[in-house]
């Protein structure tokens, strides 16, 4: 089947812009994830939705925003870009939040958007 | 403090040989899960291995498994066999029962096979 898909997979953009990622999981996954990776931070969480709802979200400003459709695709928008957003915008997506059972959490990836702001 | 530490930035290994990448956590919720992923140079984040903080037996599969030690909080990740594919960055995360979907990672151990 199908893994998940991100788009853009590159792209360039300047400070104050703005900018919008797709991501779309696995047939049947209704929770979608997303984390900012950089260099010195590492990977670092973003928010994550299922059914349409925000669950959770990180520690990031309010320019960093997300949605999600009912047919599970993601999209996340950073607005009034900054360089400090340049870094790998990676997706991931999973059954469901359900502790209970093991499988149902392991977060499968996209292979990322990367964005550079000049 | 840090929920994830990853203390070895890089490792080399022999071909055919085994090498173990250091993993600990701090948590107080008693139910989480430990996981393992490979991101190679193209960037894509794969899923390794999963052990769950109930689970009795360490977790195993194919030439990976992960060494398991609640007491120290540990949970180490040990590849047979190295292989020149499995040169790559290596992360190790954990999700608390108490923290939704969150993960966790840590900074990750970049490891070289040589042939």
């Amino acid at each position: 089947k199908a893994g998940v898909t991100q788009t853009p997979r590159y792209l360039i953009k300047t400070r104050g812009q703005q900018v919008t990622l797709s991501c779309s999981p696995i047939s049947g996954h209704r929770s979608v994830s997303w984390y900012q990776q950089t260099p010195g931070q590492g990977l670092q969480f973003l928010f994550e939705y299922f059914s349409e709802t925000q669950r959770n979200k990180g520690n990031f400003p309010g320019r960093f925003s997300g949605r999600q459709f009912s047919n599970s695709r993601s999209e996340m928008n950073v607005s009034t870009l900054e360089l400090g957003d340049s870094a790998l915008y990676l997706c991931a997506s999973s059954l469901a939040g359900d502790f209970v059972l093991p499988g149902a959490n392991v977060l499968t990836f996209g292979a990322g958007s990367r964005l550079t702001v000049l | 403090a840090q929920k994830i530490t990853q203390t070895q930035p890089g490792m080399f290994v022999q071909e055919k040989e085994a090498v173990t990448l250091d993993c600990t956590y701090d948590t107080s919720d008693p139910s989480y899960g430990l996981f393992w992923y490979k991101q190679p140079s193209s960037g894509e984040m794969i899923f390794l291995i999963y052990q769950g903080s109930y689970d009795q037996q360490n977790a195993t599969e194919g030439r990976y498994s992960l060494n398991f030690q609640k007491a120290r909080k540990s949970a180490n990740l040990v590849i047979s066999a190295s292989q020149l594919g499995d040169s790559a960055m290596y992360f190790c995360a954990m999700r608390e029962l108490g923290g939704g979907n969150q993960f966790y990672f840590g900074t990750g151990t970049s490891l070289t096979v040589i042939p």
